[in-house]
């Protein structure tokens, strides 16, 4: 059974450039979330997702980023028009969701994203 | 939500138990308290789970006061490939996305 995974796992692009992360969670898993941490820092919150809905995005900047979580393929966060300070690793985790004794999560090996 | 105040980096020796505390004064009732681990250039892995008292499986346990205010990630006899930051998490057990993450605790392992 295999984890979470995410690609690409190192993204470069140059400012103005659009930026796309992809993130497939473990089989059997309905509920994706989204995660950007810094050098040094913890895990900030970004977005949670179930299949085509947006649950949560009260982490998410206004502008420029979006998520999806389609029917079929895998989720996507996308950022548009990147600027340095978007330069970070993007995690994905994904859950069994509702239902379970507990909601542990199962990160994904992230994507460092770089903006030169 | 609560927030945790962990050290921000300890030290210890191979074959050594690690115990670190972590502090979450404002816990409410519903909330568990959840532990993860993460590598360098990795996400984090879940670690252990509790509400109360003590909790234990094969990697780990957790202490847990009659007050909550405090929790105990115990690591027995620790090697060198425990070098990680760990993260304590306080949160609603449904809902566990809202939690906030912070600097964790830097643990190095020394031979």
């Amino acid at each position: 059974n295999a984890g979470v995974m995410q690609n690409p796992r190192h993204l470069v692009r140059r400012r103005g450039q659009e930026a796309r992360l992809r993130c497939s969670p473990m089989k059997g898993h309905s509920h994706v979330y989204w995660y950007r941490q810094l050098p040094e820092e913890g895990l900030k919150f970004m977005v949670y997702l179930q299949k085509e809905n947006i649950i949560d995005e009260s982490g998410m900047p206004k502008e420029r980023f979006s998520a999806e979580f389609p029917k079929e393929g895998p989720s996507i966060l996308r950022i548009q028009q990147v600027v340095r300070g978007d330069s970070a690793a993007y995690f994905c985790a994904s859950s069994p969701g509702q239902g379970v004794d507990y909601n542990e999560q199962f990160f994904g090996p992230g994507t460092r994203l770089t903006v030169l | 939500l609560a927030k945790t105040t962990q050290p921000i980096s300890m030290d210890s020796y191979e074959g050594q138990e690690v115990n670190i505390t972590c502090s979450h004064n404002n816990i409410a009732t519903n909330d568990y308290i959840t532990w993860y681990q993460q590598f360098p250039s990795q996400g984090p892995r879940f670690i252990i789970q509790g509400y109360k008292t003590k909790v234990t499986n094969e990697v780990a346990s957790l202490f847990i006061p009659a007050d909550r205010k405090s929790s105990t990630l115990s690591l027995p006899r620790v090697s060198l490939s425990d070098t990680a930051v760990y993260y304590c998490l306080v949160g609603f057990m449904d809902s566990n996305y809202q939690l906030i993450w912070g600097a964790g605790t830097k643990l190095i392992i020394k031979p």
